[in-house]
Parts: C-alpha cells; sequence; structure tokens
C-alpha cells in the first residue's frame, strides 16, 4: 500500500475559478477526512466520509466548498468561485476506526492569485 | 469548543540537548495524539496515549497524558538534526456525533548541527 495520495501537489488558480483536488485513501480504510491548513495553524477539520456516506461537515464550511466519496474509495473536493482567502494547504487523511491515528495525504498547496 | 494549547510556539536548539513540548486544555479528551510535520508535507503519526497518567516511548521521544487527561507532554532526549519539524497534538471532540479532531496550533522545533 502506497498510502494515502493526493492531487495535484500544488494548485496555482485565479480568484473566481472553480478547482477540484482528489484523495485516495488507504484501500482498506473506510473513513476519510479533509482539513485545511493556513500557515502558523494546526489543521482544520472540513469534512467526514464513512464508505460513501458524508456524516460530519464543518459548521464554518463555506456553500462553495462541496465533497464526494461516490464509491466510498477516492474523494474529490471542489471549490466554487475561489477567494484569496482560499489559499491554504488541503489535507486528506484515513483511518480505519475511530480513535485510531489518522494517515495523511502529502496534500495539495492552493494558491489563489 | 474544545482548545488545545501548545507551547512553546517555537523552539531552536543545539543538537545533543534534550527538551519538553507542552499540549494542555482545559477540556478532558479521552485521547490524544501527537503528530510531527514537515514542511510541504502533511502530518504523520507518532503516538496515541489513551489512560491518564500514561507514559509511551518510542526511541528518543517519550510521551506522557496527565492524570486528569487534560494535558499532555512530548519529552526528547538528544535531540538531532532530524527531529525537526512541526510538533502537532489532537484529540477527539467530545461533541455527540462528532469525528472530527481538533488540533492544537504547534510547536515549530529546530535542532541546528
Amino acid at each position: 500500500d502506497t498510502g494515502v495520495s493526493q492531487d495535484p501537489r500544488h494548485k496555482i488558480t485565479k480568484r473566481g475559478q472553480n478547482v477540484t483536488f482528489r484523495c485516495d485513501p488507504i484501500s482498506e480504510h473506510n473513513r476519510l477526512y479533509w482539513y485545511r491548513q493556513t500557515l502558523g495553524q494546526g489543521p482544520e477539520f472540513l469534512t467526514y466520509f464513512q464508505n460513501e456516506a458524508q456524516l460530519e461537515k464543518s459548521r464554518l464550511l463555506s456553500d462553495r466548498f462541496s465533497a464526494e466519496r461516490p464509491k466510498g474509495s477516492f474523494s474529490t473536493l471542489e471549490i466554487q468561485r475561489t477567494e484569496q482567502g482560499d489559499s491554504a494547504m488541503y489535507l486528506c487523511a484515513s483511518s480505519l476506526a475511530v480513535g485510531s491515528g489518522y494517515t495523511f495525504g502529502s496534500g495539495t498547496r492552493l494558491t489563489v492569485v | 469548543t474544545q482548545l488545545l494549547e501548545q507551547s512553546p510556539q517555537f523552539l531552536s536548539i543545539q543538537e545533543g540537548e534534550n527538551l519538553t513540548v507542552y499540549c494542555n486544555s482545559s477540556s478532558v479528551f479521552s485521547s490524544l495524539q501527537w503528530y510531527r510535520q514537515e514542511p510541504g508535507e502533511g502530518p504523520v503519526l507518532l503516538v496515541t496515549v489513551v489512560t491518564g497518567g500514561e507514559v509511551k516511548k518510542l526511541k528518543r521521544l517519550t510521551f506522557q497524558f496527565g492524570d486528569a487527561r487534560k494535558d499532555s507532554s512530548l519529552h526528547i532526549t538528544a535531540a538531532q538534526p532530524g527531529d525537526t519539524g512541526l510538533y502537532l497534538c489532537a484529540g477527539p471532540s467530545s461533541e455527540a456525533g462528532s469525528y472530527q479532531l481538533t488540533f492544537g496550533k504547534g510547536t515549530k522545533l529546530s535542532v541546528i548541527p
């Protein structure tokens, strides 16, 4: 198993454009999480999937953000009408069970210009 | 809202020195996790502590969970340049039906050869 893969590693986009990121979790892990991290901060929770069901979304998450995990395997995170404040590292993680540690991917660094 | 405060925020030491970093909260956590993150990469899980008063050792790293499960510490003996990174503590939300982890802002450690 190669761990959690995220694509792309870097994305530069103009303000107002839509972007989509992909995450491939560890195949045995049915739990998948998206987090966002800005400079000098710890990761901030965005959303959680158990298999294909999205069971939790951050109350702080704008409606411009949407995530899917259509077959309970890979997941996508889409940001519509990007804003400069969306610039951050977007991290995907997977785990085997609640309470077990996460395996994070290397992240997608988004820069909105 | 459960908050995790980490101290110090920054730490720069010489190779071979010992150090301790702290993770504190006013809330009780069922468990705490420690991660290390290198620039441009996702966090990597080091350890999970579950029982109040628990001590876990990982080579030169010693992790302790407070008796009241409100705080934790990480002690590194004879630090090496390879220990350089951002050390994050994280704990599960106590909110019913929530699966998210709350992260501290981290301690950025630099070990100078």
